[in-house]
């Protein structure tokens, strides 16, 4: 099957720093990518639609100024969280739909961030 | 209209019992309806998916059962296993995007 990885798997910094998560997608081409949240014991919560070389889709009551993303490459697209808060401590999870358009998203191991 | 609710929150059967996970959804636009299971720390993973056409489909242990008219679907985990402990959450697609329920934390217990 299709495999998506992230990186990095952990990061913890300090409120105010800028953090990037990278997600690609290893062994096909990611037409599509979406970018999830997930508060512990919570469910998964859309954040943000990105096509590769266009502006990301956010859903509402996401900051867009404040989760940057980016989908340079068929393989890659990376979300970058600035100035951190401890609000923002959450499991961010990313998947990808391939060029077949078909509906199956491949999901990413996710990335456990800590802002102290 | 968005919403997809899932129930019950959490669930708790007896090794080689039957699990049982109900979802339910407003808007007759979704068109694709997956389940995922997650286990702790990891990204979730889809265990099996039907679209609105189809009433049934089983791939190995588990089913969906789909009714449209109800606007409800579940899964059955047949012969449930300690290895299937994990949460699983329901989806409904629209135009690719997933919203997800709200999960179900299940527990098989030997």
């Amino acid at each position: 099957g299709a495999v998506v990885s992230q990186h990095p798997s952990r990061v913890i910094c300090k409120s105010g720093t800028s953090v990037k998560i990278e997600c690609r997608s290893l062994d096909f081409q990611a037409t599509t990518m979406f970018w999830y949240r997930q508060f512990p014991k919570q469910s998964l919560m859309l954040m943000a639609t990105s096509n590769e070389g266009s502006k990301a889709t956010y859903e509402q009551g996401v900051e867009k100024d404040k989760f940057l993303i980016n989908h340079a490459s068929l393989t890659l697209s990376t979300l970058t969280v600035t100035s951190a808060h401890p609000e923002d401590s959450s499991f961010y999870i990313c998947s990808a739909i391939g060029a077949s358009g078909l509906d199956e998203q491949f999901f990413g191991p996710g990335t456990r961030l800590t802002v102290l | 209209q968005q919403q997809v609710k899932q129930s019950p929150q959490s669930l708790i059967v007896q090794k080689g019992g039957i699990s049982i996970i109900n979802c339910a959804y407003e808007n007759t636009a979704f068109d694709y309806f997956p389940w995922y299971q997650q286990f702790p720390g990891k990204g979730p993973a889809l265990l099996i998916a039907i679209r609105p056409d189809v009433s049934e489909k089983k791939e190995g242990r588990f089913t969906i059962s789909f009714n449209k008219s109800a606007k409800q679907f579940s899964l059955h985990i047949m012969d449930s296993q300690p290895g299937d402990s994990a949460t699983y959450f329901c989806a409904a697609s629209m135009a690719g995007k997933l919203i997800f329920g709200q999960g179900t934390e299940l527990s098989v217990k030997p």
